[in-house]
């Protein structure tokens, strides 16, 4: 069954350093997403993207958040400076043309210090 | 946006069947009923969807009563691996794109020996 892989599966980064996610979405899926959730939360949305284009982004993801499509096959996260509030589960998610269901990666621990 | 209320916290016991509600009284026209399961550290998984009446796969059924102001999420005879956070969320479809979601608390259901 394809699925949406991410990696590293956990990360530990100093406050104020950048950190990459990355993901691969499954491979004829259009549609891509970020999602976090801090210990104990809500999932909560960040971005979807299509096309090479930011669709929608939450109010969370700020200046701070940037995302890139760098080949056919991965899609990353990148977080400038990071904060301590920006410890959480990182999910990828990704879906198809006229799909109604979003495909969940394992996430990403991003651990802040 | 229509806002859905689901209990925190429900308990069963293996072989049993488990019954889910979820209110959602605003919920509009066009909106979808949809159903995620999470287990702890890992993304969300995709249950099942309805619009109306009943639908069911080969996991669970969603019951969606006329006029769509709740739905229940019916688990056949649940084992220890059915212990998950079950997630309802009503949201629009966009014909071709499935849009953000929103996740709300969830029902943290804990099914026992």
């Amino acid at each position: 069954e394809p699925e949406v892989t991410q990696t590293p599966s956990h990360q530990v980064t100093q406050m104020g350093q950048e950190v990459i996610l990355r993901c691969v979405p499954i491979s004829n899926h259009l549609y891509f997403y970020w999602y976090r959730q801090i210990l104990g939360q809500k999932v909560e949305f960040l971005v979807s993207f299509y096309n090479n284009e930011i669709s929608e982004k939450s109010e969370i993801f700020d200046d701070q958040f940037s995302v890139e499509r760098p080949d056919g096959s991965n899609f990353t996260l990148k977080i400038r400076s990071t904060k301590l509030e920006d410890s959480a589960m990182y999910f990828c998610a990704s879906s198809g043309e006229g799909n109604t269901e979003a495909f969940f990666g394992q996430g990403t621990r991003l651990t802040v210090v | 946006l229509a806002k859905t209320t689901q209990p925190i916290s429900m308990d069963s016991y293996e072989g049993q069947e488990v019954n889910i509600t979820c209110s959602h009284n605003n919920i509009a026209t066009n909106d979808y009923i949809t159903w995620y399961q999470q287990f702890p550290s890992q993304g969300p998984r995709f249950i099942i969807q309805g619009y109306k009446t009943k639908v069911t796969n080969e996991v669970a059924s969603l019951f969606i009563p006329a006029d769509r102001k709740s739905s229940t999420l019916s688990l056949p005879r649940v084992s220890l691996s059915d212990t998950a956070v079950y997630y309802c969320l009503v949201g629009e479809n966009r014909g071709s794109t499935l849009g953000r979601l929103y996740f709300g608390r969830g029902t943290q259901l804990t099914v026992w020996p």
